[in-house]
């Protein structure tokens, strides 16, 4: 099976753009996250989306925001883009289960460098 | 909040002898942990899981033990190899209203096998 295919790999932007990251999950699983990575704050989680529904939400301000297809791709949009948001963008997507333990595979990541 | 702790020195180790890695949290109780690896520049690749009601599960090399009274988790590589040299990210999951698929990341230790 192929692995999550995250689309930019790379992307430049300047601030006060807005951006658009692209993840198709492993064929077969419904569930999508999202994930911010910065050497200071590590690996954060920004949402999550299941069913074309977000389900979960980290503590992220309303300029990220996300959206599930209904084959399962997601895709995440930050608006007015400031430096901070320089980061590696993750997705990781996981089958459900009714067990509630699902493990989740990434992604290669987004590296967005805002300038 | 949430908080996990990692060792937050590189861990340094002669090939061949076992890596130890600890997470402790605090200010949670999660239903299961996981442990990833992490290369340089590449998204977490997912090795092991654990849940609350169990006390160690084992992979191959790798050994993950979980005290819930202690609220820690030990992770060991055993016979290490220098290709076992990356960061290792201990995650938590579970136990947050609104669904399971949110992980709590810890920063990560990074492990280094020197021949």
């Amino acid at each position: 099976k192929a692995g999550v295919t995250q689309t930019p790999r790379y992307l430049i932007k300047t601030r006060g753009q807005q951006v658009t990251l692209s993840c198709s999950p492993i064929s077969g699983h419904r569930s999508v996250s999202w994930y911010q990575q910065t050497p200071g704050q590590g690996l954060q989680f920004l949402f999550e989306y299941f069913s074309e529904t977000q389900r979960n939400k980290g503590n992220f301000p309303g300029r990220f925001s996300g959206r599930q297809f209904s084959n399962s791709r997601s895709e995440m949009n930050v608006s007015t883009l400031e430096l901070g948001d320089s980061a590696l963008y993750l997705c990781a997507s996981s089958l459900v289960s009714s067990g509630g333990t699902d493990t989740q595979y990434f992604g290669p990541g987004t590296r967005l460098t805002v300038l | 909040s949430q908080k996990i702790e990692q060792n937050s020195e590189a861990l340094n180790i002669q090939e061949g002898k076992t890596a130890t890695l600890t997470c402790n949290y605090t200010n949670y109780s999660p239903a299961y942990l996981q442990w990833y690896r992490q290369d340089p520049g590449r998204g977490p690749v997912f090795l092991l899981l654990i849940r609350e009601n169990e006390k160690e599960k084992r992979k191959e090399r790798l050994k993950v033990t979980f005290d819930t009274t202690l609220k820690q988790s030990l992770f060991h590589i055993t016979a290490s190899q220098p290709a076992d040299s990356a960061t290792y990210l201990c995650a938590l999951g579970g136990g947050f209203s609104g669904g399971y698929n949110k992980l709590i990341f810890g920063a990560g230790t990074r492990l280094a096998v020197h021949p």
